[in-house]
């Protein structure tokens, strides 16, 4: 059965503290994995989308990356403003259909 | 660019009530996607629409929950009768095509009483 598992399910850092979340996943075939940010009562905001293993993704303090069974999402020197739930999901390739892993809530405090 | 528009934003019904939700997503866009996001958990997808054909709906409770999709653009999900645990956030996204980036609405959250 294909599975997505995200960790931690919370993460509190200082502003500055970088680290690291995971996303692992078992899919017959990966057509893509996609990494989202959701806030408090709106909807996924989509991010990056890594098709590959070895493939990396830059956007501002995030970077993602693949391997052949899971990903990271790297948060460098992070604000306040990065607060919110990180959704990993892959897609597979014979129904195209998105499996969502449960999510990493972070918290990033001044 | 408008983004995907879905209402209402709220809605509290009585179990055995039905209830129905609606989505305009994003212009051009021919692949609409129905979820269920329960609190704490990711999405799960209901129902995926390519223009107004069914392309997945193994995990829509058929028995309760109905989706249609007239002429390629808006769509509405519908249940009857509700239940306690179809208490959730419904989401409407849309994509230009399969293996594209899906851009998501802002939902509707839904209380059964």
């Amino acid at each position: 059965e294909d599975q997505v598992t995200q960790s931690p399910e919370a993460l509190r850092l200082q502003e500055g503290e970088s680290s690291s979340l995971n996303c692992s996943y078992t899919v017959s075939g990966l057509r893509g994995l996609f990494w989202y940010r959701q806030d408090p009562g709106k909807g996924p905001e989509f991010l990056f989308t890594l098709y590959s293993a070895g493939e990396e993704k830059e956007k501002e303090r995030l970077k993602a990356t693949l391997t052949k069974k899971e990903s990271f999402l790297h948060i460098t020197a992070p604000k306040p403003e990065d607060s919110a739930t990180y959704l990993c999901a892959v897609q597979e390739d014979n129904t195209g259909k998105l499996i969502f892993g449960q999510g990493t809530t972070l918290q990033v405090k001044p | 660019e408008a983004g995907v528009a879905q209402s209402p934003r709220y809605k509290i019904i009585e179990k055995r009530q039905s209830v129905a939700f609606w989505c305009n997503p994003i212009s051009g866009h021919a692949t609409l996607y129905w979820y269920q996001q329960i609190l704490g958990q990711g999405p799960k997808l209901l129902i995926q629409f390519q223009n107004n054909g069914v392309v997945d709906d193994s995990q829509l409770p058929k028995d309760r929950f109905s989706a249609e999709r007239l002429k390629g653009v808006d769509s509405t999900l519908k249940i009857q009768p509700a239940k306690l645990e179809d208490s959730a956030v419904y989401l409407c996204a849309s994509s230009l095509g399969l293996g594209q980036p899906q851009h998501f609405g802002d939902g509707t959250r839904l209380s059964i009483l």
